[in-house]
């Protein structure tokens, strides 16, 4: 089973850019495009926010971006805000038709 | 506008099966190439993937799960399910439903989650 790696934690300021990396374990991360990340602020559920490794979910600001570059996928926020304030989630659908999260990434603005 | 909420018992004792259901509103289960899945958090942890039905009834499953899941879904009621056998602590989560109509990598709407703990 592939895994996914986040980094634990990230931080910015008001006005900053931050970028979350997401890197996979297994072939599929490297050749699928099929990645997603989801915004979950404190006790709520997540939100889709990039799909398909960069395409913006309907109503999701334009300060959010996503990419990928071989097993890694990045997801960018710029201009950050207060409200930007959650942790973040990276996902895989595999080869196999299993979805694989990452373990997630709190991001705080200072 | 797609919605969904889960309903089912809070508290499941230790060995018993955990059952939950999915209603859901604003789109039918059985509409070509929707996809419905159950996912689930455990208290200050990240987010685990349980399984996903398809739109034709194929569902798939996170092996770590070691069959003790099943999901199915009811299109005359709009609603699917969840049932985990076999639970134990490790299973205590907030088990959110959610779904997309369109495709089965990523889940664009998810219902509000429900805790549920196991203990005796």
């Amino acid at each position: 089973q592939s895994a996914l790696t986040q980094p634990p934690s990230v931080s910015g300021s008001p006005g900053q850019s931050v970028t979350i990396s997401c890197t996979g374990t297994s072939s599929d991360a490297g050749t699928s495009n099929r990645v997603a990340w989801y915004l979950q602020p404190p006790g709520t559920a997540p939100k889709l926010i990039i799909y398909e490794a960069r395409n913006r979910a309907l109503g999701v600001s334009g300060r959010f971006s996503g990419s990928k570059s071989g097993n890694t996928a990045s997801l960018t926020i710029s201009g950050l805000q207060a409200e930007d304030e959650a942790d973040y989630y990276c996902s895989l659908h595999t080869g196999s038709n299993t979805l694989i999260f990452g373990g997630g990434t709190k991001l705080t603005v200072l | 506008h797609l919605q969904l909420q889960e309903s089912g018992p809070g508290l499941v004792k230790p060995s018993e099966t955990l059952s939950l259901t999915c209603n859901v509103s604003g789109a039918s289960i059985g509409s070509y190439n929707s996809y419905w899945g159950w996912i689930r958090q455990s208290p200050g942890k990240g987010l685990e993937w349980i399984g996903t039905i398809y739109y034709s009834g194929t569902t798939y499953y996170n092996p770590s799960l070691k069959s003790r899941g099943t999901i199915s879904s009811d299109t005359s009621r709009n609603q699917f399910s969840l049932k985990l056998t076999s639970v134990t602590a490790a299973d205590t989560a907030i088990y959110y439903c959610a779904g997309d109509q369109y495709e089965s990598s990523w889940f664009k709407d998810w219902g509000q989650g429900t805790l549920v703990t196991v203990s005796s």
